[in-house]
């Protein structure tokens, strides 16, 4: 049962390029989109959110963009940094205050000199 | 800035043997969560954790875990029983009163069972 896709499990960019992360659900209930970055033996740590009233947010380096209509979501990283290369995972939460995350596989995401 | 903790950061344990895994969220938070992560699988959500009770769970938290949230600051998850398919790392999480939307995750604990 996968309602939170990401369909690229790798993603290599040049640093200073621009890094665009995907992710599709399919469960028009999500109300709440998240995406976290994790580095190997390390806990996820928030990044960036969007609700599913707006269909952007920015966040310095970082903006978040909503398609409610393709049920798509993307990250971009613009300019990407070597500190950047980790695994990004974007995290869907049902309609109600402090429901549970439901988590895609995950990108990871090589930002190269 | 105020984290969430967990201990131990791996534990190693025989098929069969009860562990005890434990958090300390962030002071003052109120939901707390526990999520599993198998080797190379996602993130997945295990249970939930509001004023004392669960308040949801997912079928793979089944009866041979629980949570309690022994003293106020402490939330533990133990396994009674354990299994090979158990070994993952297990994350604890938790929500604060400032906002309801970010889930703020501890580093881990790697669960091994031999």
């Amino acid at each position: 049962d996968q309602q939170v896709k990401q369909n690229s499990p790798s993603l290599s960019v040049q640093e200073g390029r621009i890094s665009i992360l995907n992710c599709d659900y399919t469960n028009s209930m999500f109300d709440y989109f998240l995406w976290y970055k994790k580095y190997p033996a390390e806990g996820p740590t928030f990044l960036i959110s969007i609700s599913s009233i707006k269909d952007k947010n920015e966040d310095g380096r970082f903006t978040v963009f909503l398609n409610k209509s393709a049920k798509h979501l993307s990250l971009h990283i613009v300019p990407s940094q070597p500190g950047d290369s980790a695994v990004y995972f974007c995290a869907a939460r049902l309609i109600g205050t402090a429901s549970k995350l439901t988590f895609g596989t995950g990108t990871r995401l090589q930002v190269t000199l | 800035e105020p984290e969430v903790t967990q201990t131990p950061s791996h534990q190693v344990t025989q098929m069969g043997q009860e562990v005890i895994l434990r958090c300390v969220p962030i002071s003052n938070h109120l939901y707390f969560y526990w999520y599993r992560q198998i080797l190379g699988q996602k993130v997945e959500f295990l249970v939930s954790f509001y004023n004392n009770e669960i308040s949801e769970k997912s079928e793979i938290f089944d009866d041979q875990f629980s949570v309690e949230r022994p003293d106020g600051s402490n939330f533990t998850l133990k396994i009674r029983s354990t299994k090979l398919e158990d070994s993952a790392m297990y994350f604890c999480a938790s929500i604060g009163l400032a906002s309801y939307n970010e889930q703020f995750f501890g580093p881990g604990t790697r669960l091994t069972v031999l």
